[in-house]
């Protein structure tokens, strides 16, 4: 079946430093949405990106989706505690179903 | 605006029982429920999509007579988990898609989640 496969699984580093995931669909995505959740918690919508090279900012929070709508990712600038969780992209596939990555799960060194 | 609640947070029951499980839209009305089930540091993966007034679609692998679940109206969707064991012990989340919010028209919102624990 489709896959959205998501990469890395961990990233641990110190406050300050950047952070990226990336997410690869098998298919061509109608759509990409990014989500948080800390832990305990449940699933924070984030962002969506529709449009084939879309670029999109959120304060340190960089969201790109590629020209063949087929991979995303997420770039942290100068990481924060705050940022800690871990990170799901979730692409819509031509059907119309939301499908999730593994998630990457960033920690955070103070 | 945009909340979803879900009911109880979290529930403990013996094996063989059924548990229900409630997620509510508050401020607006969901055409679309989705259910997921996320056991710890995987995923979420989706159970079933149901629409308002009309059966939920399962996804492959998941049983529908195991997981019976009821869209009756545009503000609520319940889950209920029958007989269950051990295996099923998971956090259970729902999410809502709704017409007419002012956000994204395929935003999903998330529930807070029901961790279930069966003895």
């Amino acid at each position: 079946g489709q896959q959205v496969m998501q990469i890395p699984q961990y990233q641990h580093v110190q406050e300050g430093e950047d952070f990226t995931t990336y997410c690869n669909s098998s298919t061509t995505l109608s759509n990409i949405q990014w989500y948080k959740q800390r832990p305990g918690g449940h699933p924070v919508f984030l962002i969506q990106l529709v449009k084939s090279g879309e670029v999109k900012k959120q304060k340190r929070l960089t969201f790109q989706f590629g020209e063949a709508k087929k991979n995303s990712s997420l770039h942290i600038t100068a990481t924060q505690t705050t940022d800690v969780g871990t990170y799901f992209c979730a692409g819509r596939n031509q059907g119309g179903k939301l499908i999730f990555g593994q998630g990457t799960e960033l920690s955070v060194k103070p | 605006g945009a909340v979803v609640s879900q009911h109880p947070s979290w529930v403990i029951c013996k094996s063989g029982t059924s548990v229900k499980i409630e997620c509510r839209s508050l401020d607006f009305q969901a055409t679309t429920m989705f259910w997921y089930r996320q056991f710890p540091k995987q995923s979420l993966m989706l159970m079933a999509t149901s629409n308002e007034g009309s059966k939920a679609t399962y996804e492959q692998g998941v049983e529908k007579d195991k997981f019976l679940i009821n869209h009756a109206s545009l503000t609520l969707s319940t889950l209920t988990v029958t007989s269950a064991h051990p295996e099923d012990s998971s956090f259970y989340i729902c999410s809502a898609r709704g017409a007419f919010l002012a956000g994204a028209a395929d935003t999903q919102y998330f529930g807070p989640g029901t961790r279930l624990t069966v003895l």
